[in-house]
């Protein structure tokens, strides 16, 4: 079946620990986002990536890092840098050129001890 | 800044009401806007997508507008069952040089009571 998916679906981590979060799709498309989803915040935007070997920067994306080697596979690892790391994550890949649109992985649930 | 709003942040009806959920956004250059659904601890499931040039979208049960001028979208969802129970989400995807994000709003919590 096509479609996104995520890896792991829970994490527990330590304070001081990198975690990488897996995000693989085979819908071919170019463009893949990584978002985070907090209660009563909406999404936001952690990076981006339009095409293999680049990404950008969103709007919260300190403390996070990311590598588009692969048109499938746009992996996440959040650092110890990320003060506030505790959250539910989410990966997305767009349809574009064509329509736009965008389809989402059943996300990932971190969560810091 | 684009900001979008959806009003109101939870509804609760019987089950067989229509039911118009609404999203508002403060700029109106938008490429295209796009209706999701989001059950609890899953990710999002895309139900239409409008793009900046359509008036509306259709499936099922489920219509979308779209009117850039007043920048509205509302979401019609006929014949409401326990099964559509689910937050509704709305983004809008901006038509200029940041062409790749989505601007969410926070979401509409539906409940439809059987």
């Amino acid at each position: 079946d096509g479609g996104i998916t995520q890896s792991p679906k829970y994490l527990f981590r330590k304070e001081g620990q990198n975690v990488t979060l897996s995000c693989e799709q085979n819908l071919n498309h170019d463009a893949m986002y990584w978002y985070r989803q907090d209660p009563g915040q909406g999404l936001r935007l952690i990076y981006y990536s339009q095409i293999v070997n680049d990404f950008q920067k969103g709007d919260i994306a300190e403390g996070y890092s990311v590598s588009r080697e692969k048109k499938e596979s746009f992996p996440l690892t959040v650092t110890s840098a990320q003060k506030n790391p505790t959250a539910f994550y989410l990966c997305a890949s767009g349809d574009r050129p064509n329509t736009g649109e965008l389809f989402f992985g059943e996300g990932s649930r971190l969560t810091v001890l | 800044k684009q900001e979008v709003t959806q009003i109101p942040a939870a509804l609760s009806v019987p089950e067989g009401e229509n039911l118009v959920l609404n999203c508002s956004f403060t700029d109106s250059a938008i490429y295209n806007l796009q209706w999701f659904r989001q059950d609890p601890g899953k990710g999002l499931t895309s139900l239409l997508l409008i793009q900046s040039s359509q008036r509306e979208q259709t499936s099922g049960r489920l219509n979308a507008s779209l009117d850039k001028s007043s920048g509205r979208s509302t979401l019609y969802i006929a014949a409401s069952q326990p099964g559509d129970s689910a937050t509704y989400l709305c983004a809008v995807r901006h038509s200029g040089r940041s062409q790749g994000n989505l601007i969410f709003g926070k979401g509409t919590k539906l409940s439809v009571k059987p």
